[in-house]
């Protein structure tokens, strides 16, 4: 199955833009959605089909793929956005996660 | 609105049997499927099965298939996750959460129910 590869923990400093890839041998040919997970707090959909923003969630949230690697982009980091981030994809008929980045805003 | 209520934490013994439930509101059940998906700190995110409610078609995970069996309720809009004989090692947060038949994405997600395995 799938393997989607994340870096474990990604700092940015406060106001500036982090980047968070997710890479895997069929990237390309999946959709990719991102999902923030803070304690306490059930998943929220950031990002869904690489590129496409959720109502309700800040326009600070942007997404790209280019070959096998989708990147969840938060330009602006606020403080608020320090949490944990997974991307996950469906090879069919199960859904595979990435090992999560660790959001640290400095 | 739409929403995905879970039962409270649980307290188990190896060996003992649960079902934890998710209770769906707000739009038809029978429209979406419902996937299960385990949080372990340190494991991350595991996605475990998911059911069609409107014939109770299901996948599992290889990790999960024959450990847990998932079902509806269609007359309430509930779906369970059920283990016949836990073990330590399925301590973990569970949620559900809700998406369509197209491979899409999970949403909304239910807020987690914390189970917990022990002697």
């Amino acid at each position: 199955s799938d393997e989607l590869a994340q870096p474990l923990s990604v700092s940015v400093a406060l106001g500036q833009t982090a980047r968070i890839t997710c890479g895997g041998s069929n990237i390309g040919i999946r959709n990719v959605h991102w999902y923030q997970l803070k304690p306490g707090q059930a998943p929220v959909v950031v990002i869904y089909r690489e590129t496409n923003r959720p109502s309700g969630i800040p326009e600070r949230f942007s997404g790209s793929k280019s070959g096998n690697t989708a990147t969840l982009i938060i330009s602006g980091a606020q403080a608020g956005d320090e949490a944990d981030y997974f991307c996950q994809v469906w090879d069919n008929p199960t859904a595979v996660f990435g090992g999560g980045t660790k959001l640290t805003v400095l | 609105e739409v929403q995905l209520v879970q039962s409270g934490a649980e307290v188990k013994k190896p060996g003992d049997s649960l079902r934890i439930s998710c209770k769906a509101s707000g739009y038809t059940f029978t429209t979406y499927w419902i996937s299960w998906v385990r949080l372990v700190p340190g494991n991350g995110l595991e996605w475990m099965a998911r059911i069609d409610p409107s014939d109770s078609y299901t996948n599992y995970s290889p990790s999960f298939q024959g450990h847990v069996t998932v079902s509806t309720d269609r007359s309430s809009n509930i779906a369970f996750l059920q283990w016949n004989s836990l073990k330590a090692s399925d301590t973990g947060l569970y949620f559900c959460a809700r998406h369509d038949g197209g491979l899409n994405w999970f949403d909304p997600w239910g807020q987690g129910t914390l189970v917990t395995v022990s002697s």
